[in-house]
């Protein structure tokens, strides 16, 4: 069974760098599949970040893109997601996934619990 | 930048159909995906491919498209099925994964 555990700091000051890394068990990275983060702010709907193949080939939310860094560590089966200059409107639940699906469609088939990332000085 | 418009809210009583539309340019070259969410919880694939049901998921649950437009039909809704809607697909080149606005799926 494929699980995946966001961990991280919950509380980030303004202007400075998000970090998160997302552990997975029950299943390698090297395997295969690309693996991504989504966040969510309070109250409001989903937004895809970005997602990384387990060779470290990436692709990001245009609109978050020059802020976006993903990286996986397949060694310790678990990949990372860096956010810099960070405001208040980064305050967000933050989710990582597995992409599944191929060229005609890829979705989120197995997504963390999710952890609060709360951007204040 | 590619959008997926879904209305804000849709309210049913118990045992009617519930029917959440999702409109997007690529959704022709790009499959749909339906999410449901509940408070406090992450998001649970409901629908992939426009109209699969992953397993574990109730029959009442279907999905269909035409054209531009993707719906998720619940059939006879039930007090659990009260939560969020996201529709999710990507951009013309499957590159960028987008998602729906979100529906607040009411049992009244």
């Amino acid at each position: 069974q494929v699980q995946l555990q966001e961990s991280g700091p919950g509380l980030v000051k303004p202007s400075e760098t998000l970090s998160l890394t997302c552990a997975v068990s029950g299943y390698s990275i090297s395997s295969g599949y690309y693996w991504g983060w989504i966040r969510q702010p309070p109250g409001k709907g989903l937004e895809w970040i970005g997602s990384i193949y387990h060779s470290g080939s990436t692709y990001y939310n245009p609109s978050l893109k020059s802020r976006v860094t993903i990286s996986v560590d397949t060694s310790k089966n678990q990949f990372s997601l860096k956010l810099s200059s960070v405001t208040a409107a980064d305050t967000a639940v933050y989710y990582c996934a597995r992409t599944e699906g191929d060229s005609s469609g890829y979705y989120l088939g197995y997504w963390g619990q999710g952890t609060l990332v709360t951007v204040s000085s | 930048s590619y959008e997926l418009t879904q209305p804000p809210s849709v309210s049913v009583s118990p045992g009617q159909t519930a029917r959440i539309t999702c409109s997007g340019d690529a959704l022709p070259k790009q499959y749909a995906y339906w999410y449901q969410q509940k408070p406090g919880q992450a998001p649970v694939l409901v629908i992939y491919k426009d109209s699969e049901r992953p397993s574990g998921i109730p029959e009442r649950f279907s999905g269909s498209s035409s054209g531009t437009t993707v719906t998720l039909t619940i059939s006879g809704v039930q007090a659990e099925d009260e939560a969020d809607y996201y529709c999710q697909s990507a951009d013309s080149s499957g590159t960028y994964l987008v998602f729906g606005g979100g529906t607040k799926l009411t049992v009244l």
